[in-house]
């Protein structure tokens, strides 16, 4: 059972536009989420996170929007560049701790 | 700090063959975590430690795999015996309550790539 879904494998953008990744999750005890971002042959790389008292969080370009009642969430990059293309993953816990990883989505960013 | 290191990584083996990995934590960091990935999927949590202590083991840790941290610093996983279907990056992580970092802010390793023939 996945209870966190990220159901578009790719995407692809063009540099300076807006980069829009979605993910969905089913347990509703998750109370965190994070994305991360991950180039090959590395490990994920922290990018941002939101506590599920909060609906939306910014860092820079990043911003990720959180909708408990949907229990949808979305991470927005603005402007992308060719440097954000690599593979994300939304990821979510409850209070056990561990994170609870989604299959990720590629983005490409294209001049 | 330099952030979570893995050794080795890589690491190619005959089926049947131990192995063992080592993950070097952020130094203030007192949890640590163990996840698997393999290909098209994210990483899938194992087991984590709290200073030495062991919290919890995923239903995916089978009686050949294990791992310590015996003095609440770098940790180890050994896998015994191994078979083709462990083949994968074993990723290593690690966090704590330090600044604004709060426990759920995982930072991970480089990985380690495990292939076995």
């Amino acid at each position: 059972d996945q209870q966190v879904k990220q159901n578009s494998p790719s995407l692809s953008v063009q540099e300076g536009r807006i980069s829009i990744l979605n993910c969905d999750y089913t347990n509703s005890m998750f109370d965190y989420f994070l994305w991360y971002k991950k180039y090959p042959a590395e490990g994920p790389t922290f990018l941002i996170s939101i506590s599920s008292i909060k609906d939306k969080n910014e860092d820079g370009r990043f911003t990720v929007f959180l909708n408990k009642s949907a229990k949808h969430l979305s991470l927005h990059i603005v402007p992308s560049q060719p440097g954000d293309s690599a593979v994300y993953f939304c990821a979510a816990s409850d209070n056990t701790d561990k994170l609870i990883f989604g299959t990720g989505t590629r983005l490409q960013v294209f001049p | 700090d330099t952030g979570v290191s893995q050794d080795p990584r890589h690491k190619i083996t005959k089926r049947g063959q131990n192995v063992t990995f080592r993950c070097d934590p952020i130094s203030e960091h007192n949890r640590l975590y163990w996840y698997r990935q393999t290909l098209g999927q994210g990483p899938e949590f194992l087991t984590y430690f709290q200073n030495e202590a062991q919290l919890e083991k995923s239903r995916l840790l089978s009686d050949r795999f294990s791992a310590e941290r015996p003095k609440g610093s770098f940790s180890t996983l050994e896998i015994q015996r191994t078979e083709q279907g462990d083949s994968a990056m074993y990723l290593c992580a690690s966090s704590g309550e330090t600044g604004t970092q709060t426990f759920n802010e995982q930072f991970f390793g480089p990985g380690t790539r495990l292939t076995v023939l």
